[in-house]
């Protein structure tokens, strides 16, 4: 059971529009940032989202996230074949003086 | 380009011990924090450990705290994971990543390293 919960899968059809929910607490998601990561299968995780909004330099403007109270989301416009991966949420919970992640969602590319 | 090389992985029995090192290359590795992180087979990502800047604070989590142990040499650019105790529960993938500290982000994975605790 991960500290941040994640849908385990969600779908769409190339250049649809998805979101991906993270939802987490006062301890965790509350007072601190979310950052996003990509896995595709195989490979190692790839940072999209820093600072719960920010892109790192590379990555497409598709990509955006955003957060309020205690959840934050990712979402992918203009779906690509491509984009077909794991993803993850991550941030720091205080009460476990540690970082942690969701579960991971799944998508699909229909 | 950032590069970071894990290696030390392998096969070994419960109660054993194994150290783990990750090579950094392309980056002011004394200016970064460093962390481990998991991944058992068909899972998640589970965070392990962070060392800040310096050095000075190490992070653990509860599941590894007083078992496994992160260092840095600065004179190697390298990051370690002494892992003593091993159960079969640790067997995962371990990749090393830097970033800013232990509340993230980790900008930059290695390709990670196979762990293995099995008799």
């Amino acid at each position: 059971q991960s500290v941040l919960t994640q849908p385990p899968s969600v779908s769409g059809a190339p250049g649809q529009r998805v979101t991906i929910s993270c939802s987490g607490r006062s301890s965790n998601i509350g007072p601190y940032d979310v950052h996003w990561y990509q896995q595709i299968p195989g490979t190692a995780p790839k940072l999209l989202i820093y600072g719960n909004t920010n892109r790192p330099s590379g990555v497409p403007d598709r990509f955006s996230g955003s957060k309020s109270g205690t959840s934050a989301s990712l979402a992918i416009t203009g779906l690509q074949a491509e984009d077909e991966a794991d993803y993850y949420c991550q941030s720091y919970d205080s009460s476990l003086s540690g970082s942690v992640f969701g579960g991971g969602t799944k998508l699909t590319v229909l | 380009e950032v590069q970071l090389v894990e290696s030390g992985g392998g096969l070994v029995q419960p109660g054993g011990s194994l150290r783990l090192s990750c090579a950094a290359s392309g980056f002011t590795f004394s200016s970064y924090a460093m962390s481990w992180v998991r991944q058992a087979p068909g899972k998640g990502l589970d965070w392990v450990s962070t060392i800040s800047v310096g050095g000075g604070r190490k992070y653990y989590a509860d599941s590894v705290k007083g078992r496994f142990t992160i260092s840095t040499d600065n004179s190697k650019n390298t990051l370690y994971l002494q892992m003593n105790s091993l159960r079969v529960e640790d067997t995962a993938l371990y990749y090393c990543a830097n970033g800013l500290g232990v509340a993230g982000p980790f900008d930059y994975w290695g390709r990670g390293t196979l762990v293995t605790v099995s008799s």
